[in-house]
């Protein structure tokens, strides 16, 4: 059963555009939702990250937008550009002390068109 | 530099013939992981370490095998591989904190093809 389902499965945009990456979850008890970027030949690396308590969180040119009521959220970057071209996985975390398993999506892949 | 190393970054090997993909990290961090990652399915949890000598199951642990008897180390064991083991495996690390809110650091992952 998949917890965290995430959509697109791949995107293109042209460069300047504004890629929008979303995620759902079914469990109410997910308390950390952070993004993860994939380069190829390379591990994830964490990019920005949210807790539900805030319905945005800005880092430079990439936003994350929560809809605590609706269990869904959303990776916005904005004047995309090439080099943003990799693979995008959203993750939710349940609360709770010694909590620190990570579920993820199944991943999305962007490509930025020059 | 702060990092997760995992070896061998490729392999290719026949069913059956035991195999380890070893994972080491210098950043003192006590829990690691570990994950297969297939086309169109993610990221997958295997096994999990939240200290020397605790391990647990992740969400797809069958054919795998893992210890932690060191801080720093946490090799994955295949004892008796099969070719749908085939994939692309990724070590993680993090610090365990009061807000559990650590980031995960990733290795760069290790390639298995199971002939």
């Amino acid at each position: 059963q998949q917890q965290v389902k995430q959509s697109p499965q791949s995107l293109i945009v042209q460069k300047g555009g504004i890629p929008i990456i979303n995620c759902a979850y079914e469990n109410t008890a997910f308390d950390y939702f952070p993004w993860y970027q994939q380069f190829p030949g390379k591990g994830p690396a964490l990019l920005i990250a949210i807790r539900p308590d805030v319905s945005e969180k800005k880092e430079g040119r990439f936003t994350i937008s929560f809809n605590k009521s609706a269990k869904q959220f959303s990776l916005h970057i904005m004047d995309s550009q090439p080099g943003d071209s990799a693979t995008y996985f959203c993750a939710a975390k349940p609360r709770g002390a010694g909590s620190y398993q990570l579920t993820f999506g199944k991943g999305t892949k962007l490509s930025v068109i020059p | 530099e702060a990092q997760v190393t995992q070896n061998p970054r490729y392999l290719i090997t026949v069913t059956g013939k035991k195999l380890t993909v070893t994972c080491s990290q210098n950043m003192n961090h006590e829990y690691m992981s570990w994950y297969r990652q297939d086309p169109g399915l993610g990221l997958r949890q295997i096994y999990y370490s939240m200290n020397v000598e605790v391990t647990d199951k992740g969400d797809v642990p069958e054919g795998y095998k893992v210890s932690r008897k060191e801080k720093r180390n946490f090799p994955l064991i295949l004892e008796s591989p099969s070719p749908n083991q085939t994939s692309l495996y990724f070590c993680a690390s993090s610090l365990v904190g009061a807000m559990n809110n650590q980031p995960q650091h990733f290795g760069d992952g290790t390639r298995l093809s199971i002939l």
